[in-house]
C-alpha cells in the first residue's frame, strides 16, 4: 500500500524562526511531490511542488527532496503567526491522476 | 485567489433528498477532480475526469454521481446520502491528467451536512 507518513504535530515554533516539516514516502515509484497548506475551515492551497532531488526555494519557503532516502520537506524561513495551519504532503506514485496525502502536520507560530 | 469556483459554500439536505455540488475552472485545464475531505482528516480522492471522460471512480458509492458536461463544468450529483457523507467537498483542476501536468489546484469547497 502507498503511503505518505507525517507527524501529525503540533509543532511549535516560535516567531522569526525556522520551521522544518517532514514526510516520507514509501513508493519508490513516485515522480512529484507537492506541500498544500490548509487553514482550518479553509480548502488546501498549493505551496510548493518539486520533481528533482535537491532543493528548490520560493520566497521563505524551500522544498527538499531525497529520493534516494525517500523524504521530501519543507523549510519555512523567517516564520509568521499567518504560517500557522495544517500542512499537507501530498505525493504522485505514478498513476497519473492520483495524489497520495500524508495526514498532515500542524504547525503553531507562537509569538 | 483560487480560479476553481465551487456552489454552493454550505449544503444541509435531509436522506431523501437530490442536490448538486457545482464546480467551474477558468484555467484551460482538461483534468477535473472531486474530492471529500471529514475533519482533521487528508483530502480523499473521489472521481477524476480527464478530457471529459471518468478516468478514475475510487469504488465510490452510487449515491454519488459525478457529471463533466464541459471541460470547465464538473458536478457532483447527491441522492439519498447518509449523515456519515457530511464532509468538506472540494473540486480541484490541473493542466491535464498527464504526469508533468498535474499540478492539482482546490477550489474552497463546499460544506455539505447530512440530516
Amino acid at each position: 500500500q502507498k503511503e505518505v507518513e507525517q507527524n501529525s504535530g503540533p509543532l511549535s515554533v516560535p516567531e522569526g524562526a525556522i520551521a522544518s516539516l517532514n514526510c516520507t514516502y514509501s513508493d519508490r515509484g513516485s515522480q512529484s511531490f507537492f506541500w498544500y497548506r490548509q487553514y482550518s475551515g479553509k480548502s488546501p492551497e498549493l505551496i510548493m511542488f518539486i520533481y528533482s532531488n535537491g532543493d528548490k526555494e520560493d520566497g521563505r519557503f524551500t522544498a527538499q527532496l531525497n529520493k534516494a532516502s525517500q523524504y521530501v520537506s519543507l523549510l519555512i524561513r523567517d516564520s509568521q503567526p499567518s504560517d500557522s495551519a495544517t500542512y499537507l504532503c501530498a505525493v504522485n506514485s505514478g498513476t497519473a491522476s492520483k495524489l497520495t496525502f500524508g495526514t498532515g502536520t500542524r504547525l503553531q507560530v507562537t509569538l | 485567489d483560487t480560479e476553481v469556483t465551487q456552489t454552493p459554500k454550505h449544503l444541509v439536505m435531509g436522506m431523501t433528498n437530490k442536490k448538486s455540488l457545482k464546480c467551474e475552472q477558468h484555467m484551460g485545464h482538461r483534468a477535473m477532480y472531486w474530492y471529500k475531505q471529514k475533519a482533521k482528516k487528508p483530502p480523499e480522492l473521489m472521481f477524476v475526469y480527464s478530457y471529459e471522460k471518468l478516468s478514475i471512480n475510487e469504488s465510490v458509492p452510487s449515491r454519488f454521481s459525478p457529471e463533466c458536461p464541459n471541460s470547465s463544468l464538473l458536478n457532483l450529483h447527491l441522492h439519498a446520502l447518509q449523515p456519515e457523507d457530511s464532509a468538506l467537498y472540494l473540486c480541484a483542476s490541473s493542466q491535464d491528467g498527464g504526469l508533468s501536468g498535474n499540478t492539482i489546484y482546490f477550489g474552497e469547497g463546499s460544506w455539505l451536512t447530512v440530516v
